[in-house]
């Protein structure tokens, strides 16, 4: 069965620093896609990013990095320079090869504050 | 941009009453997912969808929840009768099923509280 494990509960920051949000995730699939997605406190849940199983490449946009190890089944995603705009909660999700199969973790709830 | 709508964005009922969740997919996606979000819950997998047919709704409570896809654009969440413990915002999300396309676009929910 796929599980996604977000240990962190609750994160509070101080806006300009920098925060690392945990995933980790368990499939048997040898294919496999790894999202982030972003609820604001307006409710709406928004795509961030999405990985394949065969590309382990960080990546950057803009503030966003996300770390992507096979070995120890983790997709991490790092914030730099937080601002409060960043606070809401963050979902990690865990889908097979076709999208079927989309798994969810608990989410870790950032707070931003000026 | 394309969406996922979904109706009504709020509804208040009483213990006992049926309620019907509608979910309009975005144009193409051919599969669709229901989820529900609690606060002690997290996000639930209910049910979800692959070209209308379900694929897979064990997490759903079967003895007062049924979900169908009547045609291709209309996904329905059904509660009979609904209970208190049923208050939650239900989230209805589409996508294409094609490897490497597989991101999910999600509506805005629809609040149920169940008095």
């Amino acid at each position: 069965a796929q599980k996604v494990t977000q240990a962190q509960t609750e994160i509070s920051v101080v806006e300009k620093e920098d925060v690392t949000l945990d995933c980790v995730y368990e499939t048997r699939d040898t294919t496999y896609y790894l999202f982030w997605y972003k609820q604001p406190p307006s409710g709406e849940l928004v795509f961030l990013i999405r990985r394949n199983s065969f590309d382990e490449q960080n990546e950057i946009s803009g503030r966003y990095s996300w770390n992507f190890q096979k070995s120890t089944s983790s997709f991490n995603f790092t914030i730099t320079a937080s601002q409060v705009v960043d606070s809401a909660v963050y979902f990690c999700a865990l889908s097979d090869n076709y999208g079927q199969n989309f798994v969810f973790g608990p989410g870790t709830r950032l707070s931003v504050l000026p | 941009d394309a969406r996922v709508t979904q109706t009504p964005r709020h509804k208040v009922t009483e213990m006992g009453q049926e309620v019907t969740m509608r979910c309009q997919p975005i144009l193409g996606h051919n599969t669709v997912f229901w989820y529900r979000q609690t606060m002690m819950q997290g996000l639930e997998l209910l049910a979800y969808f692959r070209n209308r047919a379900p694929l897979d709704d064990s997490g759903m409570p079967k003895d007062r929840f049924s979900a169908e896809m009547p045609d291709a654009t209309l996904a329905t969440l059904k509660i009979q009768p609904s209970e208190p413990r049923d208050s939650a915002v239900y989230f209805c999300a589409s996508g294409p099923d094609r490897p490497g396309a597989n991101v999910l676009t999600f509506g805005a929910g629809s609040r149920l509280t169940v008095l």
